[in-house]
């Protein structure tokens, strides 16, 4: 079965912080999702990706294959960035396997 | 486009209740999925459809049903509505499933549901 886990659980931050948010996996994936849930519940896919790293604006992803492992970095956080940041694993089925996300709070 | 839209937003039922929840989506997606999230859990699969006229379980499937008699929609029911599935629910659809080159999930915008 697998599991996705992510840290920290809750972050806080200042605005204008590097902010990391981390990811694991326990089996071998075919994609890597992150996505962003607002504050009022809506939930928005940020990056799906397979090898190496994305960029999106301030937003950037990474994914390390072999160590099961993927990193959502947020360059000069801003308070807009304040979210419940999830990934999720895709494998060999239709199905996602969800983290529970993690809740960031940048303060001005 | 709408996107993906759920209605209701909110509703409260009591014990043993039914209701239907229904998702729609203008993109012509095949692939669509119904989650629940609650708190301190990940978001969890409780049915999903591969395309019209079919459907499959997901991870926590006890106590819905689902109908995909359309394409463009797919209903989320409960027979006798229980405490335990008082969450949030979200919709969502996809061109292909995960592994595809269009798989980005787009999600509604969830319905609350409290169960007395």
């Amino acid at each position: 079965k697998n599991e996705v886990e992510q840290s920290p659980q809750n972050l806080t931050a200042q605005e204008g912080e590097f902010i990391t948010i981390n990811c694991s996996y326990s089996v071998g994936i075919s994609a890597l999702h992150w996505l962003q849930q607002h504050p009022g519940g809506g939930i928005v896919s940020l990056f799906m990706l397979s090898s190496g790293k994305k960029k999106h604006g301030r937003l950037i992803a990474t994914i390390n294959i072999q160590e099961k492992h993927s990193s959502l970095h947020i360059t000069a956080s801003h308070p807009r960035d304040s979210a419940v940041y999830i990934c999720a694993s895709g494998g060999s089925n239709y199905k996602l396997t969800f983290g529970k996300g993690t809740l960031l709070t940048v303060n001005p | 486009n709408a996107g993906v839209t759920q209605t209701p937003k909110f509703r409260v039922l009591k014990t043993g209740q039914s209701m239907t929840l229904l998702c729609a989506q203008d993109m012509n997606h095949e692939y669509m999925y119904w989650y629940r999230q609650d708190p301190g859990m990940g978001l969890r699969l409780i049915h999903y459809s591969v395309g019209e006229g079919t459907t499959a379980k997901g991870e926590v499937p006890d106590g819905y049903n689902v109908s995909r008699l359309k394409k463009q929609n797919f209903l989320l029911g409960l027979e006798s509505a229980a405490p335990s599935q008082t969450s949030v629910y979200f919709c969502a659809s996809s061109y292909s499933p995960p592994l595809g080159i269009y798989n980005e999930q787009f999600f509604g915008p969830g319905t609350r549901l409290t169960v007395l």
